[in-house]
């Protein structure tokens, strides 16, 4: 159980584009998901906490423009790296909150390796 | 603020031998919750195991156990009979139990098990 899921994988754009990346709980609801972004051999990184039906919380200094990001569903969170630099080059990973457990555990997805060319 | 620190950036351990790894945190509160994950060289984060405040009881997870020293803040992870999967980057995190939404992570412990 508690299993998440992250699409793609590995993604390579040009710069200037668009990437999108879902984030699914796939046997359990999510009213909360959370995005990090992780450099090599370092911790992870908060980006966001995504709420469904509303707008995300970003933490200080991640721009909303250019971090979109859209919990549409129980299951599914989006992030959307909005015209996209080598900057934005990274590991991203989503979690989601089991709100059946009452430690509220987050279980993570794969990840997703952004490489912006 | 709350903070999480991991002193130790690099362990080594012989397989089959016990290794402890460290955490130390800094909060105010009195009711949160404590998670050891692993992340392999896959980058997938696993949980390894979690600990609530309030249980004086030190938690259990076949070969992961915890030492949790609530005065001391402390949250050290053993891990015993070490096996060649156990390599990884452990994070230490924490959470509070009430309002918290938020998982604070320690720096991370390399882990290199050695046949």
């Amino acid at each position: 159980g508690a299993v998440v899921s992250q699409h793609p994988s590995w993604v390579i754009c040009k710069s200037g584009t668009s990437v999108k990346i879902e984030c699914r709980s796939l046997d359990f609801q999510a009213t909360t998901m959370f995005w990090y972004r992780q450099f090599p051999k370092q911790s992870l990184m908060l980006m966001a906490t995504s709420n469904e039906g509303s707008k995300a919380t970003y933490e200080q200094g991640v721009e909303k423009d250019k971090f979109l990001i859209n919990h549409a569903s129980l299951t599914l969170s989006t992030l959307t790296v909005t015209s996209a630099h080598p900057e934005d080059s990274s590991f991203y990973i989503c979690s989601a909150r089991d709100n059946r457990e009452v430690q509220e555990t987050q279980y993570f997805g794969p990840g997703t390796r952004l490489l912006v060319l | 603020a709350q903070t999480v620190t991991q002193s130790q950036p690099e362990m080594s351990v012989q397989e089959a031998e016990t290794v402890t790894l460290s955490c130390t945190y800094d909060t105010s509160e009195s009711d949160y919750y404590l998670f050891w994950y692993k992340q392999p060289p896959s980058r997938q984060m696993i949980l390894v195991i979690r600990q609530e405040a309030y249980k004086q009881q030190n938690a259990t997870e076949n070969r992961f156990s915890v030492n949790f020293q609530k005065a001391a803040k402390s949250f050290s992870l053993k891990i015993s009979d070490s096996q060649l999967g156990d390599a990884a980057m452990y994070f230490c995190a924490y959470k509070e139990a009430l309002y918290g939404n938020k998982l604070v992570f320690g720096a991370g412990t390399i882990l290199r098990v050695k046949s």
